[in-house]
């Protein structure tokens, strides 16, 4: 099975912090995703890469970079850390034409 | 319009019944669909790939009306075990970017 590592489940950091979520991949995916998830709003993009230092603003980048060095990983940087960013962070990677799996997630609080 | 549209429910379901749920999609170049489950505070994973007029999958029936451009799931003989929300995922981008629904709560009860 495709596992997606990302690398804390709860994180709590303060407002102005400079925030690093990790997340790798074992499958040799091209494609890797950032989302947030909130309540009634769903699923939207941040982030995403297609390949190795390549990436693509999604819906909603601002307050976010992105970093792909290496294939297998995927990191979601929030500059400056605001309580509005308070979320569940998921990444994804899949192959162009196949379904996504995701990462166990990543709930981030701000305070 | 919205991309995708679910009805967020909650669909309460007796043990052992039938229940369907659609979602409507605004872009008919829209070419393959994935149904995912997704456990309360889990991540969402992959319950179902339609690639053409519907797909199978033991109790679980997906049918996609290309006319009228919505997809439906079908549930059947609905287990406790079942009860999650789901997320329909119309697949526009040839480059594999997912546009999410914001999901259908299905609720099982004794």
């Amino acid at each position: 099975d495709v596992k997606v590592t990302q690398s804390s489940r709860y994180l709590v950091k303060r407002t102005g912090e400079k925030v690093f979520l990790e997340c790798v991949q074992d499958m040799d995916h091209e494609n890797m995703f950032w989302y947030r998830q909130d309540p009634g709003l769903g699923l939207r993009l941040i982030y995403f890469s297609y390949d190795v230092k390549m990436k693509e603003k999604g819906d909603i980048p601002e307050g976010y970079s992105v970093s792909r060095e290496k294939k297998e990983r995927f990191s979601l940087i929030l500059e400056s850390a605001s309580t509005n960013q308070t979320s569940m962070y998921l990444c994804a990677s899949s192959w162009t034409e196949t379904g996504y799996t995701f990462g166990s997630g990543t709930r981030l609080t701000v305070v | 319009r919205k991309e995708v549209e679910q009805d967020p429910g909650p669909f309460n379901v007796p043990e052992g019944a039938t229940v369907a749920f659609n979602c409507t999609y605004s872009n008919s170049a829209s070419q393959s669909f994935f149904w995912y489950r997704q456990d309360c505070r889990k991540e969402p994973k992959l319950l179902m790939s339609v690639y053409s007029s519907g797909n199978e999958d033991g109790r679980f029936t997906a049918q996609l009306n290309r006319a009228s451009q919505y997809i439906s799931l079908l549930i059947r003989d609905s287990k406790l075990s079942d009860s999650a929300t789901y997320l329909c995922v119309p697949a526009t981008d040839s480059w594999g970017k997912l546009q999410f629904g914001a999901g259908t709560q299905v609720v099982v009860t004794p």
